[in-house]
């Protein structure tokens, strides 16, 4: 039982590079997430998919693009990538209403 | 604004207890939740409380008082291996948000 799977584990861009963090899971939760930590920071949520079919902002979702493939997949994309968002990501999973969330094992995306 | 409190870093002695508070601020309160984070890993969940009073799982118990706008987690029996960084997050609302605290770091020392 893989849980949530992300890719990549690590990526480097350059300032204005664009890429996709590809997030897999099999639990068949409803509701999917992309959060982003900084050292000394709380987890802050980028989007969330709450089911198949619709995607909301979260508290800092500027610069980024989301995608709910289907219930499975949820994918974030960079456009033209910024130094500010060098960042851990990590997607996350749940039913129920985020009253359990099942984390991946995050993503490290370091942006010169 | 909405805030969550919690204090950057707390030591303890292996086998003994420690608390770890939590005080909130924020404009709706659906829950409390708790996670574990070990570095260079993923938060996994630990508990969640929806009403006032004591959890028990194990050797972690979370405790929640509405009215104050607080919580803990309480560890028991500290193993080495209970070394990692622990998040509360309020869920304020029936939407999918969380609000996090930035993280108690705890030590443990032999």
């Amino acid at each position: 039982n893989a849980g949530v799977t992300q890719t990549p584990k690590f990526q480097v861009l350059k300032t204005g590079q664009s890429m996709t963090l590809q997030c897999a899971q099999d639990m068949n939760h409803n509701s999917m997430y992309w959060y982003r930590q900084d050292p000394g920071m709380g987890l802050r949520l980028i989007y969330y998919s709450a089911s198949e079919g619709t995607t909301d902002k979260g508290e800092v979702p500027n610069g980024y693009n989301v995608s709910r493939l289907n219930k499975r997949e949820f994918s974030l994309r960079l456009e033209s990538a910024a130094p500010s968002q060098t960042s851990v990501y990590f997607c996350a999973s749940s039913d129920l209403g985020a009253n359990v969330l099942t984390f991946g094992a995050g993503s490290r995306l370091t942006v010169l | 604004g909405q805030s969550l409190e919690q204090p950057s870093e707390v030591t303890a002695v292996e086998g003994a207890i420690v608390q770890i508070n939590c005080t909130y601020q924020t404009s709706g309160f659906y829950g409390l939740s708790w996670y574990q984070q070990h570095d260079g890993g993923a938060p996994t969940f630990l508990s969640y409380n929806a009403l006032d009073g004591l959890e028990e799982t194990g050797r972690f118990s979370s405790f929640l008082s509405r009215s104050d706008s607080y919580g803990y987690l309480l560890l028991q029996e500290l193993q080495m291996k209970d070394s990692a960084s622990y998040f509360c997050a309020v869920k304020q609302d029936s939407n999918y948000q969380l609000i996090w605290g930035a993280g108690t770091k705890l030590i443990i020392k032999p």
